[in-house]
């Protein structure tokens, strides 16, 4: 079974800090995504990494993959309350990404 | 475009009982997976339908059972509930089965 494992857990921060969360594995993934759920609503995709050492960057947020694709970061900076919300990451195969493993996801504050 | 919409958004039920939960999928995506969010975790996959046939399934009993229609709208069906059933389920669709997931706001299930 391939398991996610986020850190940390819970972040307060205030606004216009930078901030990094993780998402460690055991196992190798082909392909992970990262996801920001806000209370009441369905997950919402932020960007899918595939390559070993890949970084993207959507605005002020950088997603990194680990050169061996069994972790991965997102570094937010200059955060703003905005970006308060769950982030959860998940690892799926290039064929499936319907059948996602997720991780418990980092619940972030921005504090105004 | 209309998204991935869910319903009922929420529902109430007593152990034992059986309940359906329907899920309208995203024009043109032929694909549907379903998610069980207990509260404070990350998804947790259900199964997944693509083209009105089980497409795979997590680790979870058969009292979890889906039907999917010609238009592509899902169901999810549980029958004996029991408390720890309750929890947020998400469907969400995608235009093939590796394609990235569009989710809908969830159903957030009590059993009482």
């Amino acid at each position: 079974t391939q398991l996610l494992e986020q850190s940390p857990q819970f972040l307060s921060i205030q606004e216009g800090e930078n901030l990094t969360v993780y998402c460690n594995s055991s196992s190798v993934f082909s392909s992970l995504q990262w996801y920001r759920q806000e209370p009441g609503e369905g997950p919402v995709l932020l960007v899918t990494v595939v390559t070993g050492g890949e970084v993207k960057k959507l605005k002020r947020l950088t997603f990194q993959f680990g050169d061996a694709r069994k972790d991965s970061s997102l570094h937010i900076t200059a955060a703003q309350p905005g970006d308060t919300g769950l982030y959860l990451c998940a690892g799926g195969g290039n064929t499936n990404a319907g059948k996602s493993t997720f991780g418990d996801g980092t619940t972030l504050t921005v504090k105004p | 475009e209309t998204g991935v919409t869910q319903s009922p958004t929420h529902l109430i039920k007593t152990r034992g009982q059986q309940v359906t939960l329907r899920c309208s999928s995203q024009s043109g995506h032929n694909t549907v997976s379903w998610y069980q969010q207990a509260l404070g975790q990350g998804p947790q996959f259900i199964f997944q339908y693509y083209r009105e046939e089980e497409n795979g399934r997590g680790n979870f009993p058969p009292r979890f059972s889906g039907l999917q229609f010609p238009n592509y709208s899902s169901e999810l069906n549980v029958n004996a509930l029991e408390l720890d059933d309750s929890a947020l389920y998400l469907c969400a669709s995608s235009p093939s089965y590796n394609s990235p997931l569009h989710f809908g706001n969830g159903t957030r299930l009590t059993v009482t």
